[in-house]
């Protein structure tokens, strides 16, 4: 089973600001990597895909990069809205796995 | 728009069974796998299991292979989640979700709550 490590586990930030968040993972997932936001009593929602797709709706603010092991999503200027946990997932190996998750809480 | 509402969670004693259902609508239902996810209280995501568009190829994570069983009825435009000898560590929100690129959650439902307890 992939391990996926994310970090670090809060991040403080004000509005405006940069957030950076990385998710490493535990062998080789080529760009087989998607990234979620979840904000507190809802569903979680599809940011990411294959590293560096924005889905649908996503602002441009968001963006991934990375491959193989190494993954960053950026979000540039942060929105009031942003404040929530984000989730890394990998489609590379069965069973596909999520990271720990990653919360983005103001300062 | 794509909707997906699951249904069926509850309390339920640990070594007994439960079935979850998701009902799906606002998009060809025959064209997509399905998945299920769970986040138990206070915790991450733990993904579950996916189910081909066609039905014909099902994977688990090992947490629950054996004990949970995948399946779908295209003609009702249905997904499910049959829970076998459940445990204490199975209680979370269930999410089901529809599939992208064959291993992403392109949409989620809102979730059911299972709880396994005496």
């Amino acid at each position: 089973e992939i391990v996926l490590t994310q970090s670090p586990a809060t991040l403080s930030l004000s509005p405006g600001e940069r957030a950076t968040l990385s998710c490493w993972a535990s062998q080789s997932i080529s760009s087989y990597l998607a990234w979620y936001q979840q904000k507190p009593g809802q569903a979680p929602r599809l940011l990411i895909y294959d590293a560096s797709n924005r889905a649908t709706g996503i602002p441009a603010r968001f963006s991934g990069s990375g491959s193989g092991t190494d993954f960053t999503l950026t979000i540039n200027s942060l929105e009031p809205e942003d404040f929530a946990v984000y989730y890394c997932q990998q489609r590379s190996n069965w069973p596909r796995t999520f990271g720990q998750g990653t919360k983005v809480e103001i300062k | 728009q794509v909707q997906l509402v699951e249904s069926g969670g509850g309390v339920v004693q640990p070594g007994r069974s439960l079935r979850l259902s998701c009902a799906a609508s606002g998009f060809t239902f025959s064209d997509y796998g399905m998945h299920w996810a769970r986040q138990a209280p206070g915790k991450g995501l733990e993904w579950v299991a996916i189910i081909w568009y066609d039905g014909s190829e099902k994977y688990y994570a090992d947490s629950v292979k054996g004990r949970f069983t995948i399946s779908r009825d295209s003609s009702r435009n249905m997904v499910y989640l049959h829970m076998n000898s459940l445990r204490a560590e199975d209680t979370a929100v269930y999410y089901c979700g529809r599939d992208w690129k064959s291993g992403y959650l392109g949409y989620w439902g809102q979730g059911t709550l299972v709880t396994v307890s005496s």
